[in-house]
C-alpha cells in the first residue's frame, strides 16, 4: 500500500501522560500536514513541512505540542501532558508539492484522553 | 483569514436520486482553490473533486459536479445517480495556492446518507 499511513490508528491514554504518533506519507512527497478533527467538525490545520522544515505552525498547537519530520520522511507528532480537549481525530496528509493541489490523508489516530 | 461554512448538518437521499450539498465560503483572494473531500466512515478522507477559481466553467468528476458562483463565493456540489458507496461525510475546502503552506481550512461538513 502506497498510501499515507499512520500508527497507531487508536490510543488511549490517561490525562497527563505523553502520546506520540507517527505518520509515514506518500514516498517523494514534499509536503507533510498534520491536522486535528474533533466531533462535528472539519479537520483544523496544525502545521506543515516542506522536506524536514517546519515552515507553519498554527496557534491551535500549544507549547505542549511539538512534530517533527528529521529526514524529510516520515513524521511525529507529540502532545505532552495530555489533557482531554486533546480528544480528537489527528490526521496527516502528504502532497507532492506546489502546482499540485490534492492532499492525499492518512486514516488518522483517534485520541482519547481519560 | 478564510472561512468555510456548510449549512446542512445533515442530508439524505434515495438511491439513484440527485442531491446538492453546500458551501459558502469568505475570502479576499482572487486566486484559489475548492475542493470537495469524502469522508466515509473509518476511512481516509479523498478529494471528490476541486475547482480553480480562475476557470469559469465548472469542475466535473462523473457523477459529482459543482456549481461554482465566484461572487456569491458559493461552490456547491451535485452528486448524481446516488449510490450506497456516496454515503460519506462531505468537506467543503479552501486553499491559497503558491508561497505559502498551501494548507486546507474545511468546512463542518454534511453528513450524507444515501437510503436504498
Amino acid at each position: 500500500d502506497t498510501g499515507v499511513s499512520q500508527d497507531p490508528r487508536h490510543k488511549i491514554t490517561k490525562r497527563g501522560q505523553n502520546v506520540t504518533f507517527r505518520c509515514d506519507p506518500i514516498s517523494e512527497h514534499n509536503r507533510l500536514y498534520w491536522y486535528r478533527q474533533t466531533l462535528g467538525q472539519g479537520p483544523e490545520f496544525l502545521t506543515y513541512f516542506q522536506n524536514e522544515a517546519q515552515l507553519e505552525k498554527s496557534r491551535l498547537l500549544s507549547d505542549r505540542f511539538s512534530a517533527e519530520r528529521p529526514k524529510g520522511s516520515f513524521s511525529t507528532l507529540e502532545i505532552q501532558r495530555t489533557e482531554q480537549g486533546d480528544s480528537a481525530m489527528y490526521l496527516c496528509a502528504s502532497s507532492p508539492g506546489t502546482g499540485e493541489t490534492e492532499a492525499f490523508f492518512g486514516q488518522g489516530t483517534r485520541l482519547t484522553v481519560v | 483569514a478564510q472561512t468555510v461554512t456548510q449549512s446542512q448538518p445533515e442530508m439524505s437521499v434515495q438511491e439513484a436520486e440527485t442531491v446538492t450539498l453546500s458551501c459558502t465560503y469568505d475570502t479576499s483572494e482572487s486566486n484559489y482553490y475548492l475542493f470537495w473531500y469524502k469522508q466515509p466512515p473509518s476511512r481516509q478522507m479523498i478529494l471528490v473533486i476541486r475547482q480553480e477559481a480562475y476557470k469559469q466553467q465548472n469542475a466535473t468528476e462523473n457523477r459529482f459536479s459543482v456549481n461554482f458562483q465566484k461572487a456569491a463565493k458559493s461552490f456547491s456540489l451535485k452528486i448524481s445517480d446516488s449510490q450506497l458507496g456516496d454515503t460519506a461525510m462531505y468537506f467543503c475546502a479552501f486553499m491559497k495556492p503558491q508561497g505559502g503552506s498551501e494548507k486546507l481550512v474545511f468546512g463542518k461538513g454534511t453528513k450524507l446518507t444515501v437510503n436504498p
